[in-house]
């Protein structure tokens, strides 16, 4: 199993500004992923971190918004970027932990109030 | 159409019940099919995958129907450490394709 950690784990943000996420797992992976999860509502893609190029961002996410850095095959970051109400949400990062990738670890999430 | 769809519930049942959330699925080209727990304000973790025939662990049934593009989750003989929210969640195309979440359907088992 992969053992992901989040932080920060909760945050209260001011509105217009911006939050970074960071993201470490305990074994190297070649894909990470970046959910949203807002009150109520099913895990969204944000999207995929890929060591060494660019992110790749679902429908109705850009990458102005959410940058996303993956330096290293154990770490990644996302920013939430100016930031509003509607941004009020859980985000996770993910990793599959096996090449089946049946199996999907989840950290345990960042919780985000803006106010 | 969402990609995925549940009874969002909330199920309330008493200690030793049993009961059955459904789910369906939109995209006919989905290949993979998972049932995830999410404790009240933690992560989502894998429950169990759903293999054609349907399969079994412990209390826990799930089956699968391509034709109707339909996956059930039963439990049985219900504890109250079941009580969390169940997350169906449906993988398309290939071993690494995109994951789709249902919005889950929450459970609450009483003494």
């Amino acid at each position: 199993s992969a053992v992901i950690s989040q932080k920060p784990s909760r945050d209260i943000c001011q509105r217009g500004t911006s939050l970074t996420i960071q993201c470490q797992v305990d074994s190297q992976v070649t894909m990470m992923f970046w959910y949203r999860q807002q009150p109520g509502q099913s895990l969204t893609l944000i999207a995929t971190a890929n060591q060494g190029s660019e992110a790749t961002y679902e429908s109705g996410f850009v990458i102005d918004k959410f940058p996303i850095s993956r330096p290293n095959l154990t770490f990644s970051t996302l920013t939430v970027s100016n930031m509003s109400p509607e941004d009020s949400s859980i985000y996770l990062c993910s990793v599959s932990g096996d090449n089946s990738g049946n199996t999907i670890y989840f950290g345990e999430g960042s919780w985000l109030t803006v106010v | 159409r969402k990609e995925v769809e549940q009874d969002p519930g909330p199920f309330n049942v008493p200690e030793g019940a049993t009961v059955a959330f459904n789910c369906t699925y939109s995209n006919s080209a989905s290949q993979s099919f998972f049932w995830y727990r999410q404790d009240c304000r933690k992560e989502p973790k894998l429950l169990m995958s759903v293999y054609s025939s349907g399969n079994e662990d412990g209390r826990f049934t799930a089956q699968l129907n391509r034709a109707s593009q339909y996956i059930s989750l039963l439990i049985r003989d219900s504890k109250l450490s079941d009580s969390a929210t169940y997350l169906c969640v449906v993988r398309r195309g290939s071993t690494l394709g995109r994951l789709y979440f249902g919005r889950g359907t929450q459970l609450t088992v009483w003494p």
